[in-house]
């Protein structure tokens, strides 16, 4: 099946730095990926929509220059949080649509959880 | 009003009863909807695509009703190993996903 990986699983960071996580669609090419956040005990909440190509289309409520999304390849797109602070520690997952046939389905990455302190 | 609504739960089952989850959503722009599960701390993961028709994966089975913007999962025979949460997603032509909040499940011996 398909599968989506991401990296790191997991990240510490001091309040002020920048965090990079990448998403790569490993068996199938992924024009459009999203990103998501999960704080605890709440569902996923769509970030934004990362196009190949183009830029990244920002969900109301997130900030475009404190999380950069760039989608360089077909295959990976990477979220970097700017200037991190403790209020921005999460799940952060990501997704990639496989076209198929009949219909198009969505697989997640295993998720990175970011800790600032 | 949330796009994608379901009863939050818990639901505590025994094992080997069959439960029903629903989840109702209110926009018509979705055009695709699936049951995902997820795991403590885990990823959400595919569970089964839902159709008009609906459609059945062994003990699992799905519905769609669009008339009544009514989605349903049914899971007979529960095992422990069905405790998670299960949520119910709407896509949309753009291929977003549309989160409910989660049903829980624990099943328990």
């Amino acid at each position: 099946g398909a599968v989506v990986s991401q990296h790191p699983s997991r990240v510490i960071c001091k309040s002020g730095t920048s965090v990079k996580i990448e998403c790569r669609s490993l068996d199938f090419q992924a024009t459009t990926m999203f990103w998501y956040r999960q704080f605890p005990k709440q569902s996923l909440m769509l970030m934004a929509t990362s196009n190949e190509g183009s830029k990244a289309t920002y969900e109301q409520g997130v900030e475009k220059d404190k999380f950069l999304i760039n989608h360089a390849s077909l295959t990976l797109s990477t979220l970097t949080v700017t200037s991190a602070h403790p209020e921005d520690s999460s799940f952060y997952i990501c997704s990639a649509t496989r076209q198929g046939r009949i219909h198009n389905e969505q697989f997640f990455g295993p998720g990175t959880r970011l800790t600032v302190l | 009003r949330k796009e994608v609504e379901q009863d939050p739960g818990p639901f505590n089952v025994p094992e080997g009863a069959t439960v029903a989850f629903n989840c109702t959503y209110s926009n018509s722009a979705s055009q695709s909807f699936f049951w995902y599960r997820q795991d403590c701390r885990k990823e959400p993961k595919l569970l089964m695509s839902v159709y008009s028709s609906g459609n059945e994966d062994g003990r699992f089975t799905a519905q769609l009703n669009r008339a009544s913007q009514y989605i349903s999962l049914l899971i007979r025979d529960s095992k422990l190993s069905d405790s998670a949460t299960y949520l119910c997603v709407g896509m949309d032509s753009s291929y977003k996903l549309i989160f409910g909040s989660g049903t829980r499940l624990l099943v328990r011996p």
